[in-house]
């Protein structure tokens, strides 16, 4: 079974707005990381975020940590059309194991 | 600089007929490693993972197996494909010891059961 649901499914907007998308998770977590992955290709690894960190940052990326609702958003400002791709959260439940979701599509148009 | 390598980049192979892709990483010493599948539109199913040489653990019981022979190389196999065997399969990597910061992810193979 799936330890993280990304909300939504899949995402357009224009270029230049704001992309935000969440992720649920069911248990205790060590930490909590979001993948990029373009069609076809193997995921990239965007951003770790520790179970007693809130919030992260990384370029136009930032990631929120709630640990009480079990729940993290991504946010891309600024989008570009390079960043169409799917977006997942993986939880490290057990030092090193991932439990990956189902993903984000976003597709961003110029 | 550490790099993973992971071939073939796709793969049709009928039902019954062997398979083996195999999985590389440079740079690192007693990396994790990790096979994953992915089905179409879907998110990532751990197969296997492996803290040591020899060292292997199965997620989900299934037609494939792995192997480690040397620190570095990840092996998936199988000995008889089932079409519910086609998928896009990933190998990662980690650091050990601990020190969990992201995976490495190779470039997939595409492979299609027919």
């Amino acid at each position: 079974s799936q330890q993280g649901e990304e909300d939504p499914q899949a995402l357009s907007i224009q270029e230049g707005e704001n992309a935000t998308m969440n992720c649920s998770y069911k248990t205790s977590i060590n930490n909590l990381q979001w993948y990029r992955q373009n069609s076809g290709r193997g995921l990239v690894h965007l951003i770790l975020i520790r179970s007693n960190e809130r919030e992260k940052h990384s370029g136009r990326l930032r990631v929120t940590l709630d640990t009480s609702k079990k729940s993290s958003s991504l946010l891309i400002t600024a989008s570009r059309a390079a960043d169409t791709a799917s977006y997942f959260c993986a939880t490290d439940t057990s030092w090193g194991k991932l439990q990956f979701g189902a993903g984000t599509q976003v597709v961003v148009t110029p | 600089s550490q790099t993973i390598h992971q071939w073939p980049a796709t793969l049709v192979q009928p039902v019954g007929s062997p398979l083996s892709l195999e999985c590389t990483v440079e740079g690192t010493s007693n990396p994790n490693l990790y096979w994953y599948r992915q089905a179409a539109g879907r998110g990532l199913q751990l197969l296997f993972y492996s803290v040591g040489i020899g060292q292997i653990s199965s997620e989900v019981p299934q037609n494939l197996s792995a192997s480690r022979p040397q620190d570095r190389q990840f092996i998936l196999s199988s000995k008889k494909l089932l079409l519910s065997d086609s998928g896009f399969y990933l190998c990662a990597w980690t650091a050990s010891g601990g020190r969990f910061g992201g995976y490495t992810f190779g470039s997939g193979t595409r492979l299609t059961v027919v």
